[in-house]
């Protein structure tokens, strides 16, 4: 079955650049997201990128996609201590509904 | 626009009891999705409703059942509570005809059984 894979735990100065990996098994994913869950709230979607593409770059977001070796990496550049929270990369399959999501990356931000 | 509202926030059972979970979608989503995370865990799939019918299940077990109402507002109910049935219960809506499949999520429902 679908299956999501990332580091429990990322450690970054600030303003430094932080990049999360995810690697996942479902070759029929359409979608990669990543979103960001911050203490007592709900997860927020950050950013996604189509299966077809390799690269997707959102302000200070950069989604890199390996579909080859099914590996997902989210850069964060100059990280600032807002950005500390958890973040989760998932995919959506071909399958209705369903989006399979990893355990998610703790991020902290020192300063 | 509003967002998706779960209710309660939080809430504590015994072990055997049954529990009701309520979300209302986001103004203009038609699709409503249950998520349950257990602590330190990423969100495991439960079920999705569209058209107030079950549109897709997760690895769990009947006891797990779900309603949509025309308003597209929907419940979880969870019957015969267990220990590790302990979790954050996300609802998260969407469109079922927007090919990103872009969820929003509530704050989500915690509850702690005992």
């Amino acid at each position: 079955g679908e299956d999501v894979e990332q580091s429990l735990f990322l450690s970054v100065r600030e303003g430094d650049s932080s990049v999360i990996n995810c690697t996942y098994t479902d070759s029929s994913s359409t979608y990669l997201y990543w979103y960001k869950q911050e203490p007592g709230a709900g997860l927020q979607l950050l950013t996604y990128i189509f299966s077809n593409m390799d690269m997707k770059q959102d302000q200070r977001l950069t989604v890199l996609l390996n579909k080859k070796d099914k590996h997902l990496s989210l850069r964060i550049a100059d990280t600032q201590t807002g950005d500390s929270a958890i973040y989760f990369c998932a995919e959506r399959s071909t399958n209705a509904g369903k989006s399979t999501f990893g355990d998610g990356t703790t991020l902290t931000v020192k300063p | 626009e509003t967002g998706v509202t779960q209710s309660p926030t939080h809430l504590i059972k015994t072990r055997g009891q049954q529990v009701t979970l309520r979300c209302s979608s986001q103004s203009g989503h038609n699709t409503v999705s249950w998520y349950q995370q257990a602590l330190g865990q990423g969100p495991q799939f439960i079920f999705q409703y569209y058209r107030e019918e079950e549109n897709g299940r997760g690895n769990f077990p009947p006891r797990f059942s779900g309603l949509q109402f025309p308003n597209y507002s929907s419940e979880l109910n969870v019957n015969a509570l267990e220990l590790d049935d302990s979790a954050l219960y996300l609802c998260a809506s969407s469109l079922f005809t927007h090919d990103t499949g872009e969820l929003f999520f509530g704050e989500g429902s915690r509850l702690t059984v005992l």
